[in-house]
């Protein structure tokens, strides 16, 4: 048990479906991080949240939207996503400015399957 | 383009052996380096760091090396052992005021060979 929540670990959607990924955390940490794995490729920043506000869009297309309705949960919108979408997606959570620092606590991710 | 890099996909050593697993990074605004360790159908788990006043830090049977002029470090892991097979992410932080945030490499598979 890490702290950090991720369901579903496993999702396999068509393109026009609309899915949701959702990411709880249980360790008082107020900032809260998207990443997404794919193959060969680095982990890659989507979105930061901070204290509840989005602080941080790395120029993710808009079929991906973030929610954060609180310090303890994230949630990714996912809608009419593409096969090049599938991959591991990871939520993140750190205490403010320490996350650079090895304070971030990664969920086990959900694995993506777009078909 | 990519920040960090890590341009050995796998690695593999025998038991009882050292490993070395290089990261190289191109950002000089970096100043803290830290490696994750991933097993599989799990999260990266937060392994080791390094501040960039330094150039060296240990703890137990692994240790990271850093060589700010080279933009290098690295990762030795010794006496290898058959639970440090995983895929270990070399990370960075610090740029443009994002403390926060760090930039992963592509990660390197490793197994150690009984």
């Amino acid at each position: 048990e890490t702290g950090v929540t991720q369901t579903p670990r496993h999702l396999v959607m068509g393109m026009t479906n609309k899915k949701s990924l959702k990411c709880e955390q249980h360790l008082g940490h107020n900032a809260m991080y998207w990443y997404k794995q794919s193959a060969k490729k680095p982990l890659e920043l989507m979105f930061v949240y901070s204290l509840e506000e989005r602080v941080e869009n790395n120029s993710v297309p808009s079929r991906f939207s973030p929610e954060c309705p609180n310090s303890s949960h994230l949630f990714l919108h996912l809608h009419t996503l593409q096969p090049e979408d599938s991959a591991l997606y990871l939520c993140a959570s750190s205490q403010l400015l320490q996350g650079g620092y090895g304070g971030y606590t990664f969920g086990s991710g959900t694995r993506l399957t777009v078909v | 383009d990519q920040q960090v890099k890590q341009n050995s996909p796998s690695l593999s050593v025998q038991e009882g052996r050292i490993s070395i697993l290089n990261c190289d990074y191109t950002n000089s605004m970096f100043d803290y380096f830290l490696w994750y360790k991933k097993y599989p159908a799990e999260g990266p788990t937060f392994l080791i760091s390094i501040s960039s006043i330094k150039d060296k830090n240990e703890d137990g049977r692994f240790t990271v090396f850093l060589n700010k002029s080279a933009k290098h470090l690295s990762l030795h892991i010794v006496p290898s052992q058959p639970g440090d097979s995983a895929v270990y992410f070399c990370a960075a932080s610090g740029a443009g005021g994002s403390q926060g945030n760090l930039i992963f490499g592509k990660g390197t598979k490793l197994s150690v060979k009984p």
